[in-house]
């Protein structure tokens, strides 16, 4: 099974601000990866897939990096509707897996 | 307008059985790799299972056994049959359908699940 971390757990940032997310896979998802954004007492949607592809609808704003092993996921600048849990999931192999998640906080 | 809704979660006491659909529209559960996935309270997410378009199923190490995916091709309806429940399978339950064989593009809202007694 491929294990997922994402770093860090919270992330405190002011509106405007800049946020970078880490996620980690171990072994190599070689670019099978996505983001998927939870907002609170939602279902979560899909953000980027295949490391840096955005899926429709989304903003320009939100962007992914990475192959392999190390992942990164930045949102330029954070709007208020952006305050939510972030996941990334591997689909390189089965059974799929996700990261715990990086909660984005106002600070 | 594609879209999932999922029914039939609730309380539930341990060993107990329960069975979740998904109803789906705008577009043919058949044609395409769906899954589900849970979110126990204020945990993370988790991968259940998974149904092919062929018809294949799997499922995660923690469920096997004792859960059972599968669809309805007339009414266009995925399904998951929960037995031999227990308090770790307290979550709320998500179907999703995969783009390709890869990441959930389409999400219902959830069906929430509790075991207790």
């Amino acid at each position: 099974e491929i294990v997922v971390t994402q770093s860090p757990a919270t992330l405190s940032v002011s509106p405007g601000e800049r946020a970078t997310l880490s996620c980690r896979a171990s072994p190599s998802v070689r670019s099978n990866l996505a983001w998927y954004q939870q907002r609170p007492g939602q279902a979560p949607r899909l953000l980027i897939y295949g490391a840096f592809t955005r899926a429709t609808g989304i903003p320009a704003r939100f962007s992914g990096s990475g192959s392999g092993t190390e992942f990164t996921l930045t949102i330029s600048s954070l709007h208020s509707e952006d305050f939510a849990v972030y996941y990334c999931q591997q689909y390189d192999s089965w059974p799929r897996t996700f990261g715990q998640g990086t909660k984005v906080e106002i600070k | 307008e594609v879209q999932l809704v999922e029914s039939g979660g609730g309380l539930i006491q341990p060993g107990g059985s329960l069975r979740l659909s998904c109803a789906a529209s705008g577009f043919t559960v058949s044609s395409n790799f769906m899954n589900w996935v849970r979110q126990a309270p204020g945990k993370g997410l988790e991968w259940v299972s998974v149904i092919y378009s062929g018809g294949n199923t799997y499922y995660a190490d923690s469920v096997k056994g004792r859960f059972t995916i599968s669809r309805d091709n007339y009414k266009n309806m995925l399904y998951l049959q929960l037995n031999s429940l227990r308090a770790e399978d307290t979550a709320v339950y998500y179907c999703g359908r995969l783009a390709g064989t890869y990441y959930m593009d389409v999400w219902g809202k959830g069906t929430t699940v509790t075991v207790s007694s």
